[in-house]
């Protein structure tokens, strides 16, 4: 079955700093969805990449996947408060309707 | 911007209850699916729904779980007897196609006594 590992588990940062969050796949992804998640909250859609290589960009936040499509990057440029929360990795390995398979997630703290 | 809402945001049971957990996608969307995340773990899938059936559900979606669409907006999750491992947070997610990203609500958190 799928499996998703995402690192670190959690990461604390001090604000205006970048950083990288990695999520890395026991299979070839059809596609790898980033979500964000507050305590005790729902998800919300980042980005969507399906194409090896694929690198999109939103506000302060840049999504790339390997060619292999087996790994993922998260990168924050200039990191605020506003991007605190736990941010999930989600992958759909059949190319159809089919259900998510997430990552743990990683815990981000942004300190002032 | 269109959302998915789910009802009630906390509810309550007694073990061995009955429990519905309603949702409303996306006016446009036609896949449906239910999801729970138990406190300090991953979010997993449960059921995924198109065309007025199941397309795929996952191996927690035992007998004790059903969905159902029983009219144009509504999609519920009924738990026929809980259990106090059946305590989560549940999400319902919706698309409009199957490779476009799943939308979820804010969840409903149940919590089995």
């Amino acid at each position: 079955s799928q499996e998703l590992e995402q690192s670190p588990q959690s990461l604390i940062v001090q604000e205006g700093k970048n950083l990288t969050i990695n999520c890395t796949s026991s299979k070839t992804l059809y596609g790898l969805y980033w979500y964000k998640q507050k305590y005790g909250e729902g998800l919300i859609f980042l980005m969507m990449l399906q194409k090896g290589g694929e690198e999109k960009s939103h506000e302060k936040i840049t999504a790339k996947l390997d060619e292999k499509k087996q790994q993922s990057s998260l990168h924050i440029t200039a990191s605020q408060p506003s991007h605190a929360g736990i941010y999930l990795c989600g992958a759909d390995n059949a190319g159809g309707a089919d259900g998510l398979t997430f990552g743990k997630g990683t815990h981000l703290i942004i300190q002032p | 911007e269109p959302e998915v809402t789910q009802t009630p945001s906390h509810q309550v049971t007694q073990m061995g209850q009955e429990v519905i957990l309603r949702c409303v996608p996306i006016s446009n969307h036609l896949y449906f699916y239910w999801y729970r995340q138990i406190l300090g773990q991953k979010v997993e899938f449960l059921v995924s729904f198109y065309n007025n059936e199941i397309s795929e559900k996952s191996e927690i979606f035992d007998d004790q779980f059903s969905v159902e669409r029983p009219d144009g907006s509504n999609f519920t999750l009924k738990i026929r007897s809980t259990k106090l491992e059946d305590s989560a947070m549940y999400f319902c997610a919706s698309t409009g196609q199957s490779n476009q990203p799943q939308h979820f609500g804010d969840g409903t958190r149940l919590s089995i006594l």
